[in-house]
């Protein structure tokens, strides 16, 4: 069974320019959810996918778009990036969109805004 | 909405010693709890999780986790610390009417000195 994978590991852009990060969800799993976890912080919720629809958002603003293909694989679009966006980005898939459903983590990629 | 606190960013106990990392949430729905953790590097690891019935919860590695309504605590404690135990531990809260909106605690090192 293959785990969640995340593409790129790391990632340096500068301000103002476009990012696309990928996630492929482990197999059988049909929700992936999207974190962002800045220094030090904890992952905060960006949005969460649900067989290819948005299931919920957190607090981040329109310039964070998803995507989430009939395969369950996702995309995390960020667009006129800040030096805030500076982070870890963290993608999670589950079996379900149950809320009591473990979360499986990928390994995260490393974004670095200049 | 919901929160999630996590007292001390930073633990330090001696292998062998009691280990005792504190969660409080507020929610205004009933909740379901997780504490995951995180290794250098790696993405999160669930290590237990609470969502209906009995409220002493165990999970992998050793460790358990209590949850207390009445004090709105889900601690998180493992008799006997060992040096693997080093790592980043989460607390996170998921509204049990709203499976897309997780919501994580910053986080508490543990230290786990020989």
């Amino acid at each position: 069974e293959t785990g969640v994978t995340q593409s790129p590991t790391h990632l340096i852009k500068t301000r103002g320019q476009q990012v696309t990060l990928r996630c492929s969800s482990q197999s059988g799993h049909n929700t992936v959810s999207w974190y962002q976890q800045a220094l030090g912080q904890g992952p905060q919720f960006i949005f969460q996918y649900y067989r290819e629809e948005e299931n919920g958002r957190g607090n981040f603003p329109p310039r964070f778009s998803g995507l989430q293909f009939p395969n369950y694989s996702s995309e995390l679009n960020v667009n006129a990036l800040e030096l805030d966006d500076s982070a870890l980005y963290l993608c999670a898939s589950s079996r379900d969109r149950a809320a009591y459903n473990e979360q499986f983590f990928g390994p995260g990629t490393r974004l670095t805004v200049l | 909405a919901q929160s999630v606190t996590q007292l001390g960013s930073h633990v330090s106990v001696s292998e062998g010693a009691l280990v005792l990392l504190r969660c409080n949430y507020s929610s205004s729905v009933p909740p379901y709890l997780f504490w995951y953790v995180q290794y250098p590097n790696q993405g999160l690891q669930l290590l237990l999780k609470y969502t209906t019935g009995a409220t002493l919860v165990k999970g992998i590695n050793g460790f358990e986790a209590e949850f207390k309504k009445s004090e709105t605590s889900f601690h998180l404690t493992k008799p006997s610390a060992h040096m693997s135990d080093a790592a980043e531990y989460f607390c996170a809260v998921t509204p049990s009417d709203d499976a897309g909106k997780s919501t994580f605690g910053d986080g508490t090192t543990l230290t786990v000195k020989p």
